[in-house]
């Protein structure tokens, strides 16, 4: 297994856009989670998906945020209309419930920009 | 709610040698686990270290160990014997099974610096 995957690594939006960011956790995995980081910050958790039901919704999570898990496979994490407070770094992270395996596994991240 | 604390924006050490560096957590919950992860520049987060709050054996990882003090709800992390590639920020992060998603939640980062 090759880890956890995100795409776009990187992407430049204008104001006012939709966009739509992809996670493919480690295959075993059935949690899969969505955390936002600001420059200086540390990650700060948006939402949470067991399988592929949406458990959880940070109230940081406005309604022009939407996240999906199909099948409980991959993930999506759609902003509409973005803004420039959404410039940030997106990671998703994944881990299993089976056992005691609580460690989540980071991808590398989606940077947005909004200009 | 859970909030964990970073005093210690940046920190800087010398190769070879040791860096000790602080988190402090507050929760009202009994069953809790901690973690330290380091975010190299511009690479992904990775796990250094995890403390299960039941165990008062601290962990250790080769080079990396912690100090866990539960009743001052303290969690170092002491890097031995420092190297270049241990220049990262650095998160402490607390998560609990009570709620179900066991989601983290992260402290502010420390930077730390290692000159050789």
């Amino acid at each position: 297994d090759t880890g956890v995957s995100q795409n776009p690594r990187h992407k430049i939006t204008k104001r006012g856009q939709n966009v739509t960011f992809r996670c493919d956790p480690i295959s075993e995995h059935n949690r899969l989670y969505w955390y936002r980081q600001t420059l200086g910050q540390g990650p700060e958790f948006l939402t949470y998906f067991q399988n592929e039901a949406q458990l959880e919704k940070s109230r940081l999570l406005s309604d022009r945020f939407s996240a999906e898990r199909p099948k409980g496979s991959f993930s999506t994490l759609e902003i509409q209309r973005t803004e420039q407070g959404d410039s940030a770094m997106y990671l998703c992270a994944s881990s299993s419930s089976s056992g005691q395996s609580y460690e989540q596994y980071f991808g590398p991240g989606t940077r947005l920009t909004v200009t | 709610a859970q909030t964990v604390t970073q005093s210690q924006p940046e920190m800087s050490v010398q190769e070879a040698e040791t860096v000790t560096l602080s988190c402090t957590y507050d929760t009202s919950e009994s069953d809790y686990y901690l973690f330290w992860y380091k975010q190299p520049p511009s690479r992904q987060m990775i796990l250094v270290i995890r403390q299960e709050a039941y165990k008062q054996q601290n962990a250790t990882e080769n080079r990396f160990s912690v100090n866990f003090q539960k009743a001052a709800k303290s969690f170092s992390l002491k890097i031995s014997d420092s190297q270049l590639g241990d220049a990262a920020m650095y998160f402490c992060a607390y998560s609990s099974p009570q709620g179900g998603s066991e989601k983290l939640v992260f402290g502010k980062g420390t930077k730390l610096t290692v000159n050789p």
